[in-house]
């Protein structure tokens, strides 16, 4: 079954402190993956879109990893802010099917001042 | 500013009472999404329509419908048939090969 996990579930961080959140998948056939932020009571709004070959990609503070020989993406955020406080989602994106995204469940950062 | 524009921001639905949300978008997209999201659970998609006067369900279709007669607009209908409306619905629209663009979705809850 095509599964998107993601830890922590939860992080509470001070502001200016660095974190990384993870993505583990277990999806195939594979075609890429994407990190998007998520506002409370907003629509989601992609950071990141990682292919099978792409290691690193960067969007200014975000910067995400994916190691696609453990199927695990991580997302890492450098000098956080208090905008920062929103749910990051992973979704990995099937190369084949008529549903081909397979979102996970999120991790809720809050950073406090 | 292209985007994608759902209202209204908020719905009550009363007991055996069908309600219809809004999705209209002007990013030229031909493909657009309905999700479904409920506290500590991933988005889940209820239908998707990648061309005009075309949808299929999604995994969890039961008590909803759609329509797509213009490019441009694909709302959703909550039936009464759907026991248990109260979520957050985002709708998405993209073009191929491209990430999703959502909407900043509508909340129903029941009366």
């Amino acid at each position: 079954k095509n599964q998107v996990e993601q830890s922590p579930q939860s992080l509470i961080i001070l502001e200016g402190k660095n974190c990384t959140l993870q993505c583990n998948y277990t999806v195939s056939p594979f075609s890429n993956l994407r990190w998007y932020k998520q506002d409370t009571g907003r629509g989601p709004v992609s950071l990141t879109i990682m292919t099978f070959s792409e290691n690193t990609k960067s969007n200014g503070r975000y910067t995400a990893t994916l190691d696609a020989d453990t199927k695990q993406s991580s997302l890492h955020i450098t000098a956080s802010q208090l905008s920062d406080s929103a749910s990051y989602i992973c979704v990995v994106i099937l190369s084949s099917g008529n549903t081909p995204l397979v979102f996970g469940k999120g991790t809720r950062l809050s950073v406090i001042a | 500013d292209g985007g994608i524009t759902q209202s209204p921001k908020y719905l009550f639905r009363k007991e055996g009472q069908n309600v219809t949300l809004s999705c209209e978008q002007n990013l030229n997209h031909d493909a657009m999404y309905w999700y479904r999201q409920d506290p500590g659970q991933g988005l889940r998609l209820i239908y998707y329509s990648q061309i005009v006067n075309d949808f299929q369900k999604g995994d969890i279709a039961e008590g909803y419908s759609v329509s797509r007669e213009k490019k441009e607009s694909f709302p959703l209908t909550v039936t009464s048939a759907q026991k248990n409306p109260t979520a957050f619905y985002l709708c998405a629209s993209r073009d191929f090969n491209q990430p999703q663009h959502f909407g900043d979705g509508t909340r129903l809850s029941i009366l």
